[in-house]
């Protein structure tokens, strides 16, 4: 099994901060990553495919990147609707793993 | 547009079975997946399983030893997820999800809307 470790669990920034989350996986392997959003009571929303393709209607301010073991998720200047969860999944093979999560507070 | 319908909120006691239903629409139900994925309180999210509606090929997580079946209805439209020999850690919301079919694209573009499950004695 492929498993995805995310750095931090938690991170405390401010609005307008860049903030960037680490996926860290093992064994390694490439491009199938995606990333979602999940706020509190509400449903997870894809950001992310393909370790860099932005979902549609996703705002240009996310951006994903990486390959081998490490992939990261960025958001360029947060916006007080980016306070959430963030969970990196990979589909490269069975069983499809999550991370564990990254919970983005207010600082 | 595309809505994923998932059943209401079930009480089960230890030991026994559910069946959770998802009904698709705004889409042909044929030419995507549909993934099973569950949250325990305050976790992560986990996979279970998925189904291609078109042929019934269905894979599982090895996590779940036999315990869940996911089946679907074509005529319906509508993806079931049944989880047996159920204990108290699997109280959590189960969440259907859409993906395509092929190697490559089984990533969740939609999700239903998450369907409690609790399991207590």
């Amino acid at each position: 099994d492929i498993q995805l470790t995310q750095s931090p669990s938690t991170l405390s920034a401010s609005v307008g901060d860049r903030v960037t989350i680490t996926c860290r996986a093992s064994p390694s392997f490439s491009t199938w990553l995606a990333w979602y959003q999940q706020k509190p009571g509400k449903v997870p929303k894809l950001l992310i495919y393909k370790t860099s393709t932005l979902d549609s209607g996703v705002p240009s301010r996310f951006s994903g990147s990486g390959s081998g073991t490490e992939f990261t998720l960025s958001i360029s200047s947060l916006q007080p609707d980016d306070f959430a969860t963030y969970y990196c999944q990979q589909y490269h093979s069975y069983p499809l793993t999550f991370g564990g999560g990254t919970k983005v507070e207010i600082k | 547009q595309v809505q994923l319908v998932q059943s209401g909120a079930e009480v089960e006691k230890p030991g026994a079975s559910v069946k959770v239903s998802c009904k698709a629409s705004g889409y042909r139900f044929s030419e995507y997946g549909i993934h099973w994925v569950r949250q325990a309180p305050g976790q992560g999210l986990e996979w279970m399983g998925w189904i291609n509606p078109a042929n019934v090929n269905t894979k599982y997580s090895q996590n779940f030893q036999g315990r869940v079946t996911i089946s679907r209805d074509t005529s319906a439209s509508t993806a079931y997820m049944e989880l047996s020999s159920l204990r108290s850690e699997d109280t959590a919301v189960y969440f259907c999800a859409r993906s395509r079919l092929n190697s490559g694209w089984l990533y969740f573009d939609y999700w239903g809307q998450g369907t409690q499950v609790t399991v207590s004695s």
